[in-house]
């Protein structure tokens, strides 16, 4: 059974500051992977998404990095902004019956 | 290019009540899911359909919970009778599937944040 788990699960840093959210998951049959963002109050946006044939994704301040051996995927945010203040989940589709598993999120708070 | 369109914003009733969520997908995206995301925990998958049938339900208290989705395009999500644990963020997304699995991921709606007292 798939598991996705996302540490840490809260995380303040001060403006500026280069930062690194972290995603696992058990199983690596994963056909891909896609991080999001989640304002309070609000529903998900789509940040990056990651093919299981892909290593990275990179949009703007953010790089998301995949590697289905060890069952990880990483978000690195350049130059945190008060801005990016929001909780962070990752969601993986696992080739077998393509269901898809939510972490429980990161919750990121960039002080000013 | 239109979102994913979710009613009511917010929905307050009393437990042993019934209520129903609207949501209407991009337009074009066959598979439509409802998830149910409760406070400080990933959402959780309760119904997926592709056009308006049925794929996974497995996870949808079916005693209390129903949707449709009749035309393939819009859906409902009804609660009834309601419980206390119901509580929670009720997000509607859908995609383009592919051909093993959702191409270019999901889109979300705002969601109905839902209190039940």
């Amino acid at each position: 059974k798939q598991e996705v788990t996302q540490i840490p699960a809260a995380l303040s840093v001060p403006e500026g500051e280069n930062l690194v959210l972290n995603c696992s998951f058990t199983d690596s049959a994963i056909y891909n992977l896609q991080w999001f963002r989640q304002d309070p109050g609000k529903g998900l946006t789509s940040l990056l998404l990651i093919q299981s044939s892909q290593r990275e994704q990179t949009s703007g301040r953010l790089n998301a990095s995949l590697d289905k051996s060890s069952g990880r995927s990483t978000l690195y945010i350049a130059a945190s902004q008060p801005g990016d203040s929001a909780t962070y989940l990752c969601a993986v589709v696992n080739t077998g019956g393509f269901k898809t598993i939510f972490g429980a999120g990161t919750r990121l708070f960039v002080k000013a | 290019e239109a979102g994913v369109a979710q009613s009511p914003r917010y929905k307050i009733i009393e437990k042993r009540q019934s209520v129903a969520f609207w949501c209407n997908p991009i337009s074009g995206h066959a598979t439509l899911y409802w998830y149910q995301q409760i406070l400080g925990q990933g959402p959780k998958l309760l119904i997926q359909f592709q056009n308006n049938g049925v794929v996974d339900d497995s996870q949808l208290p079916k005693d209390r919970f129903s949707a449709e989705r009749l035309k393939g395009v819009d859906s409902t999500l009804k609660i009834q009778p309601a419980k206390l644990e119901d509580s929670a963020v009720y997000l509607c997304a859908s995609s383009a599937p592919g051909r093993y699995g959702p191409t270019y991921g999901y889109t979300f709606g705002s969601g109905t944040r839902l209190t039940v007292v």
